[in-house]
């Protein structure tokens, strides 16, 4: 079956860096997304990677090894406001997405 | 701004009614919309695939009687929740992308249904 493994929660201080891991056992691989969503509220956007190696988007990166089935979301700087979950999802051959359930960050000050 | 926008927020119907949410893409033609489903703590769930001019394609489990979907332009989208009961109370949200990989999400719709 597909699977996605994320941490179901994580905690970090204000200010320091957080890195949220994801796994994936898929049908085939057309790319690894990440979203950030708030209590209430739709997901956001945060990165979409299909290459391996590291996207750098301001304070977030995204990693990604195909080989390895893995992916890491990395904060840098965190502020209170990043508090959220973030959601992993990987497009399988057939461009369905599968989704993680998702971690849920808190920050601490 | 806003790629996608989402119609109602919030709405609380009672039990047995219909509940019209409406879907536009703002900034492109969307040949396809998603529309997902979120109960309280829970990972988001692909209730349908939206394609313009099309049939809806729906997840196993989604009863299309019940949760119909309508994409007639290229820009919108709706779902009609009919006949709703209190189990229906959910985050309905749609998302649009390119081909088959949904980018941007609209705000979402609360349903409370009494």
């Amino acid at each position: 079956g597909q699977n996605i493994d994320q941490p179901t929660e994580m905690t970090a201080t204000e200010g320091a860096i957080v890195q949220i891991n994801c796994t994936y056992q898929t049908s085939g691989f057309n790319g690894l997304f990440w979203y950030q969503q708030h209590a209430g509220e739709a997901p956001t956007f945060l990165s979409y990677n299909v290459l391996d190696g590291l996207e750098e988007k301001g304070r977030f990166s995204s990693f990604l090894s195909r080989s390895k089935g893995y992916s890491y979301l990395l904060l840098k700087e965190l502020q209170m406001k990043d508090s959220a979950s973030y959601l992993c999802a990987v497009l399988d051959s057939n461009y369905q997405l599968i989704w993680g359930a998702g971690t849920k960050l808190i920050i601490k000050p | 701004g806003a790629v996608v926008s989402q119609h109602p927020s919030w709405v609380i119907c009672k039990s047995g009614t219909s509940v019209k949410i409406e879907c536009r893409s703002l900034d492109f033609q969307a040949t396809t919309m998603f529309w997902y489903r979120q109960f309280p703590k829970q990972s988001l769930m692909l209730m349908a695939t939206s394609n313009e001019g099309s049939k809806a394609t729906y997840e196993q489990g989604v009863e299309k009687d019940k949760f119909l979907i309508n994409h007639a332009s290229l820009t919108l989208s709706t779902l009609t929740v009919t006949s709703a009961h209190p189990e229906d109370s959910s985050f309905y949200i749609c998302s649009v992308g390119t081909e088959n990989s949904p980018l941007h999400f609209g705000n979402g719709t609360r349903l409370t249904v009494t």
